[in-house]
């Protein structure tokens, strides 16, 4: 079946850094990719449509300034939450929506913790 | 806004027993999604409905959208401790992909 994966899986870094998460898909191209959040015990919460070849959109109260978004090709798109702050600390996942099925496959998630 | 509301919030049932979760959708849906997470992992796709009246199975589990396509159920037949996990629905309204989460339902399946 369809794979995405996520790199890292598990993050930790210190206060004013910026962290990049790369998600790829790996059986299929995909135009767009989408990001979300989910907090502890929360459901998910999209923050941005990742398309290729053009600027992402943002979701509202995003701030896309902060959460930076490439998609330089079909299989890879790349978060980097810049200037990290302890609020940012959360899980992240991916998805990439299959262009032969409409099916929306999900990464496994980075764990980032901002300390 | 689109609102998606997912019942119940968790959920426990002695192995063997049938149980179903809800999921109900303010909008008229272009498609709905059923993943199941295992706390701290990623999503696991189980199946995605698209069409009114639209029933699909996998193994034992049965998943339903209704004929409005506003409403969904997931059904479990003879659960298993291997069931155990928090199960989501997920709404695409607009066909852009843009997923909309019910808040999940955790299940417990004891032995």
């Amino acid at each position: 079946g369809a794979v995405v994966s996520q790199h890292p899986s598990r993050v930790i870094c210190k206060s004013g850094t910026s962290v990049k998460i790369e998600c790829r898909s790996l059986d299929f191209q995909a135009t767009t990719m989408f990001w979300y959040r989910q907090f502890p015990k929360k459901s998910l919460m999209l923050m941005a449509t990742s398309n290729e070849g053009s600027k992402a959109t943002y979701e509202q109260g995003v701030e896309k300034d902060k959460f930076l978004i490439n998609h330089a090709s079909l299989t890879l798109s790349t978060l980097t939450v810049t200037s990290a702050h302890p609020e940012d600390s959360s899980f992240y996942i991916c998805s990439a929506r299959d262009p032969s099925s409409d099916t929306q496959y999900f990464g496994p998630g980075t764990r980032l913790t901002v300390l | 806004s689109q609102e998606l509301e997912q019942s119940p919030q968790s959920l426990i049932v002695q192995e063997g027993k049938n149980l179903t979760i809800n999921c109900t959708s303010s909008k008229t849906l272009y498609g709905l999604y059923w993943y199941k997470q295992k706390y701290g992992e990623g999503l696991i796709f189980l199946m995605m409905l698209q069409k009114g009246g639209e029933e699909k199975s996998h193994e034992k589990i049965t998943a339903k959208l209704d004929e409005k396509k506003q409403q969904s159920s997931l059904h479990i037949t003879a659960s298993q401790p291997s069931h155990a996990g928090i199960y989501l629905c997920g709404a695409d309204s607009s066909n852009t992909g843009k997923l909309i989460f019910g808040q999940g339902t955790t299940l417990q399946v004891k032995p």
